[in-house]
């Protein structure tokens, strides 16, 4: 396999703790953004997105966070479980719904 | 809806063979793209399609990729000649945007191994 790869980001929490995962974009006109989950051996999976014209969006136990100033967007997951271990990837989309994809962070969900 | 649906699961084939991967979209989603992940270089968005027509290539990384959207229900992702550095999982998206909502969603990809 391969020696030399990706280092993603690692965010260890507690069972029942609030997870916050961060994300920083590079075109400040992208329209919307997604967070995707990707666990092992899976595609990616659609968790929330939000449109460029808000600041906040909230789905079952998710909040996503823009702030437009900085170009930083957040994942939020309150009450983390074991389930929620996973690889999270921010995207920002445009013209044609085209996404462009970030390195990911790894989150890790301890009992 | 089944959602997308990308065919095969897996593929082990041997260099210089010729290798199609195909996807069907969701249906009612205007939008195709193919993406590449692999250890290294993570998501990589190699081609894109909307109402089937070829928008963007410029992620396809040789000629020997080729990508086909002949209707809004299938398309595919031909490598030919394959080479061992091809191998990697390789994810079909679709998505549409209504009003405030955009939907994007993934196949389960195709793990492609070239020995």
């Amino acid at each position: 396999g391969e020696s030399v790869g990706l280092h993603l980001p690692t965010l260890s929490v507690q069972e029942g703790d609030n997870s916050i995962i961060n994300c920083a974009y590079s075109n400040s006109a992208s329209d919307y953004f997604i967070w995707y989950k990707q666990e092992s051996g899976k595609g990616p999976q659609f968790i929330i997105d939000i449109r460029s014209n808000m600041d906040k969006r909230q789905g079952q136990r998710v909040t996503v966070l823009l702030n437009k100033t900085v170009k930083h967007l957040s994942l939020q997951i309150a009450a983390t479980q074991p389930g929620d271990s996973a690889v999270y990837f921010c995207a920002e989309g445009g013209g044609y719904n085209k996404l462009i994809f970030g390195a990911g962070t790894r989150l890790a969900v301890h009992p | 809806d089944a959602g997308v649906i990308q065919s095969p699961r897996h593929e082990v084939t041997e260099m210089g063979q010729e290798v199609t991967l195909r996807c069907k979209p969701i249906s009612g989603h205007n939008s195709l793209f193919w993406y590449r992940q692999t250890m290294m270089r993570g998501l990589e968005l190699l081609i894109y399609f909307n109402n089937n027509v070829p928008i963007d290539d410029s992620g396809m990384p040789e000629d020997r990729f080729s990508a086909k959207m002949p209707n809004a229900s299938f398309s595919t992702l031909k490598i030919q000649p394959s080479e061992p550095r091809d191998s990697a999982v390789y994810f079909c998206a679709s998505t549409t945007t209504t009003g405030t909502n955009t939907e994007a969603f993934f196949g389960q990809g195709t793990r492609l191994t070239v020995v």
